[in-house]
């Protein structure tokens, strides 16, 4: 069974840019969620997308948004980027919403300079 | 607000030495306990799920034990490939991860 897979695995932007991330969860799964992995802040919870409504959010600005296709593969943007913004953007998909194991991506590496 | 505190933050261990790992949480309506192994510049592995306290789960050399506060993480006889970092989450009421800071771990041959 193929793992949750993230495009693209690298990407570098200037500040003010604006930038998509993909995410297609594992078959079957039809929640997802997001995460920002930085040195200083560790991992932090973004969004969960399930059956294309968002369900939960963390503590990000509105720059940060997220949506969901009927598929279930997942989108992520991230607008007026910021160097603050660089980091390892992981996604993680689950069958269902709590409580269930999430499993995740390889992740994207968003550089912003 | 959930809390994740893992430590220590580095460990460094002989190849053979056992040691533990701790994560100290604080969560409101805990739906579950996760342990997941990162290697540099991956994604978290999945290692375990507790669900309740007194729940012990056992894979090769690991050990996750859970009581109403902490996690452990036993690793017995080590090997240079279980280098990486442990990351430990908790789950709440919602599908949201709150996830401690992690403890790299190196072993040396």
């Amino acid at each position: 069974k193929a793992g949750v897979t993230q495009t693209p695995r690298y990407l570098i932007k200037t500040r003010g840019q604006q930038v998509t991330l993909s995410c297609s969860p594992i078959s079957g799964h039809r929640s997802v969620s997001w995460y920002q992995q930085t040195p200083g802040q560790g991992l932090q919870f973004l969004f969960e997308y399930f059956s294309e409504t968002q369900r939960n959010k963390g503590n990000f600005p509105g720059r940060f948004s997220g949506r969901q296709f009927s598929n279930s593969r997942s989108e992520m943007n991230v607008s007026t980027l910021e160097l603050g913004d660089s980091a390892l953007y992981l996604c993680a998909s689950s069958l269902s919403r709590a409580p269930d194991t999430q499993y995740f991506g390889p992740g994207t590496r968003l550089t912003v300079l | 607000e959930d809390q994740v505190t893992q430590s220590p933050e580095a460990l460094r261990l002989q190849e053979g030495e056992s040691s533990s790992l701790n994560c100290s949480y604080t969560v409101s309506g805990l739906r579950g306990l996760f342990w997941y192994r990162q290697d540099p510049g991956k994604g978290p592995e999945f290692l375990f799920t507790l669900y309740s306290a007194g729940e012990e789960k056992e894979k090769e050399r690991l050990k996750a034990t859970l009581t109403k506060k902490e996690s452990f993480l036993h690793i017995t006889a080590p090997k240079p490939e279980d280098s990486a970092t442990y990351l430990c989450a908790v789950q709440d009421a919602g599908n949201m991860l709150t996830f401690g800071g992690g403890t790299r771990l190196m072993v040396k041959p």
